[in-house]
């Protein structure tokens, strides 16, 4: 069964760097995913599409403080040099034949 | 730019059905990705609901498939969302989007959103 599991909660300080975490589940390592962001009271917005050998494009006007990376099953985001905006929900998603999963969610608390 | 834009009735009553259309602009739907619809519980995550391509070919949630069907007019570049039986937990923020399966199976662009209560 394809499931992505994500901490519910991370928080860093403002002008750091943070590294949030997605888990493919067992037979799942090869997967591309998406990272998205909602904003308090937005909707959620394309942040990347990250595959499982590191490399990531990322959305229309997104900055390279936000970069992805891959290691077995897990798949990250890097944000760095945080900002108040950052603070925020984030997403990944996968997908396979047919069907789309989302992960719960990492609300992310910039101190 | 590619823009989605979700309308409907913001109020439906339990055991109705809720009907949602998605306007796409700044792209043709019939010139490929999946098209899909995703919504968010208050105060929860996110769930996909389906997805559907420009032939017709359409996937869903197997949780909600007995309740759900997806349609899409490419004449009027758009697509639409019906599910049946809703109860309160069908409350949501429901979104369309680009993308969700296929070779293209990254969300990339998303609609606002538009709430939608299940109440009498």
């Amino acid at each position: 069964q394809l499931v992505l599991t994500q901490s519910p909660s991370a928080s860093a300080s403002l002008g750091a760097s943070v590294k949030l975490t997605c888990t493919l589940s067992s037979g799942h390592s090869s997967y591309a995913i998406a990272w998205h962001q909602q904003q308090p009271e937005k909707g959620p917005r394309y942040l990347m599409k990250l595959n499982s050998d590191g490399s990531h494009s990322r959305g229309d006007g997104i900055p390279d403080r936000f970069s992805g990376s891959s290691s077995g099953a897990e798949r990250y985001l890097t944000i760095s040099s945080l900002q108040s905006e950052d603070e925020a929900d984030y997403y990944c998603q996968t997908w396979g034949t047919g069907i789309s999963v989302f992960g719960g969610g990492t609300k992310l608390t910039v101190l | 730019q590619v823009q989605l834009q979700e309308s409907g009735p913001g109020l439906v009553k339990p055991s109705e059905t809720l009907s949602l259309t998605c306007a796409v602009s700044g792209y043709s739907i019939s010139s490929g990705y999946y098209w899909g619809w995703i919504r968010q519980p208050p105060g929860k995550g996110l769930e996909w609901i389906g997805n559907i391509y420009h032939s017709g070919s359409t996937y869903y949630n197997p949780s909600l498939k007995s309740r759900v069907t997806i349609s899409v007019d490419t004449s009027k570049n758009q697509f639409s969302l019906k599910l049946s039986s809703v109860t309160a937990a069908d409350t949501a923020v429901y979104y369309c989007a680009r993308g969700g399966v296929g070779a293209n199976g990254a969300v990339d662009y998303w609609g606002q959103g538009t709430l939608v209560t299940v109440s009498s």
